[in-house]
C-alpha cells in the first residue's frame, strides 16, 4: 500500500463541491509540495495542481488545492459530468528517496 | 508544443530485457529532470525512476532498483529506461514524464509473460 492515502472513491451531483484528501506524514506531505493529477480512463494523466495549490494555465479555477500539516486536499467546485475521472496525489518522500503516488480516487458524477 | 513519444515496449519473457526510449521536443530538455511512471492494468500510478537534467543523479523505486537503469542523452533529447531481469509484475503501461509530472507522454506497453 502507498505511504500517502486517498479515499478509493467519492461522488457528487452536478453543481456540488467535492473534496479528495491525500494523507501522509512529515517525510512527504508535511514537508514537500503535493501535485494532483486527473486521469480520464484510457488516457494519460494530466497535471491539475502543483506546489500544493497552484493551477497550470488552462486548468479551470473550479479546481483548487490546499494543504495543512500532513494532509492535502483537492477541491472541485461546481462539479460537472466531464470531471468524472481518477484523481491522484503525488509527493516526494525523503525517507524513501522516492516520488510516491496516492492510490487514486475515482470520482463519480451522479 | 511539448511532445513526449515513448517507444520500445513489447512482449518479453520473464528474466528478459527491454529498453524504453522517450523522444522529447518542445522544451529545453536539459533543463528538466525526467521521470518514468508506470501503471499496471486496472491499477494506480507507480513511480519507477527519475533523473536530473544533467544525468548525474538518478533515483529508483525499491521495486526496480538494481534491475532498471535510467539514462538520458541531452544531445538528442532522448530519455531511456533499460529494464533487465523483468518480472511478470513489471507488466504495465510505462509513461515518460517531464519533470515531476507537468507533462506526460501517451505511454508504451510492456508485457512480461511466458
Amino acid at each position: 500500500h502507498s505511504v500517502v492515502t486517498q479515499p478509493l472513491s467519492t461522488s457528487g451531483t452536478p453543481g456540488q463541491r467535492v473534496s479528495i484528501s491525500c494523507s501522509g506524514s512529515a517525510s512527504n506531505v508535511g514537508n514537500f509540495s503535493v501535485n494532483w493529477y486527473q486521469q480520464v480512463p484510457g488516457t494519460a494523466p494530466k497535471l491539475l495542481i502543483y506546489d500544493d495549490d497552484q493551477r497550470p494555465s488552462g486548468v479551470p479555477d473550479r479546481f483548487s488545492g490546499s494543504k495543512s500539516g500532513t494532509s492535502a486536499s483537492l477541491a472541485i467546485s461546481d462539479v460537472q459530468s466531464e470531471d468524472e475521472s481518477d484523481y491522484y496525489c503525488a509527493v516526494w518522500d525523503d525517507s524513501l528517496d522516492a516520488w510516491v503516488f496516492g492510490g487514486g480516487t475515482k470520482l463519480t458524477v451522479l | 508544443e511539448v511532445r513526449l513519444v515513448e517507444s520500445g515496449g513489447g512482449l518479453v519473457q520473464p528474466g528478459g530485457s527491454l529498453r524504453l526510449s522517450c523522444a522529447a521536443s518542445g522544451f529545453t530538455f536539459s533543463n528538466y529532470a525526467m521521470t518514468w511512471v508506470r501503471q499496471a492494468p486496472g491499477k494506480g500510478l507507480e513511480w519507477v525512476s527519475a533523473i536530473d537534467g544533467t544525468g548525474e543523479n538518478s533515483y529508483y523505486a525499491e521495486s526496480v532498483r538494481g534491475r532498471f537503469i535510467i539514462s538520458r542523452n541531452n544531445s538528442t533529447n532522448t530519455l531511456h529506461l533499460q529494464m533487465n531481469s523483468l518480472r511478470v509484475d513489471d507488466t504495465a503501461l510505462y509513461y515518460c514524464v517531464k519533470g515531476f509530472g507537468d507533462f506526460w507522454g501517451q505511454g508504451t506497453f510492456v508485457i512480461v509473460s511466458s
